[in-house]
């Protein structure tokens, strides 16, 4: 069975700075992955995907993460972070079409 | 473009009691699911709908829960005899019928129905 492991319950970063969130998986087989994004009170949204092919995802709102298959991760990225960018974050692996959330990581963004 | 909506998006009941939500789909999508999120914790699946036929149900799914889409469009989820361990956030999402695994997971969410049972 598959499984997502974000081994931060929160992350606190001051804006402008460098952002990653981690995010480890467990599958048997090539995985599909995914980050999505909870702000409070709305919808999970996602934000990028990767299925096969180049390693490094581009998303949306500036965000990145890059397939490692050999340390079995998918860290989101995101050069400069904006107050905007404190959410929720979800990291996620996929079979038979439906996803496997992680606990999710908490972002704090300082002025 | 309307989105995923759900109603309502706050419940509050008393333990025993029956609650129903209602999630209405983005209007095109074929498939709709529901999650539920309890508090520090990501989405678990709960089932899906084709149409109006249910898919697949999760073993988190207990004979208290029943979910219907009738006509294939809007869709409900009911939990007789709540419990306190019932407390969460119910979500649900809606895609179009995959044609690829890429098509599959661009599911669309709703904001959610918080339940809490005291």
């Amino acid at each position: 069975a598959q499984s997502v492991t974000q081994p931060d319950i929160h992350i606190t970063v001051s804006e402008g700075a460098s952002l990653e969130l981690r995010c480890n998986y467990s599958y048997g087989a090539t995985p599909y992955l995914f980050w999505y994004v909870q702000s409070p009170g709305q919808g999970l949204q996602l934000l990028l995907k990767y299925f096969s092919g180049d390693t490094l995802v581009q998303g949306i709102k500036g965000f990145e993460a890059e397939f490692k298959r050999s340390q079995s991760s998918f860290n989101l990225r995101k050069p400069s972070v904006h107050w905007s960018d404190a959410a929720e974050y979800f990291c996620a692996v996929g079979a038979s079409y439906i996803p496997t959330f992680g606990r999710g990581t908490s972002l704090i963004v300082h002025p | 473009d309307t989105g995923v909506s759900q109603d309502p998006r706050h419940k509050i009941t008393k333990r025993g009691q029956n609650v129903t939500f209602r999630c209405d789909p983005i209007s095109e999508h074929n498939r709709l699911y529901w999650y539920r999120q309890t508090l520090g914790q990501g989405p678990e699946f709960l089932t899906y709908f084709q149409n109006e036929a249910q898919l697949e149900k999760s073993r988190l799914l207990s004979d208290r829960f029943s979910a219907e889409r009738p006509k294939g469009s809007f869709s409900t989820l009911e939990i007789q005899r709540t419990e306190q361990g019932d407390s969460a956030m119910y979500l649900c999402a809606s895609s179009l019928i995959p044609t690829g695994p890429a098509r599959a997971y661009e599911q669309y969410f709703g904001p959610g129905t918080r339940l809490t049972v005291t």
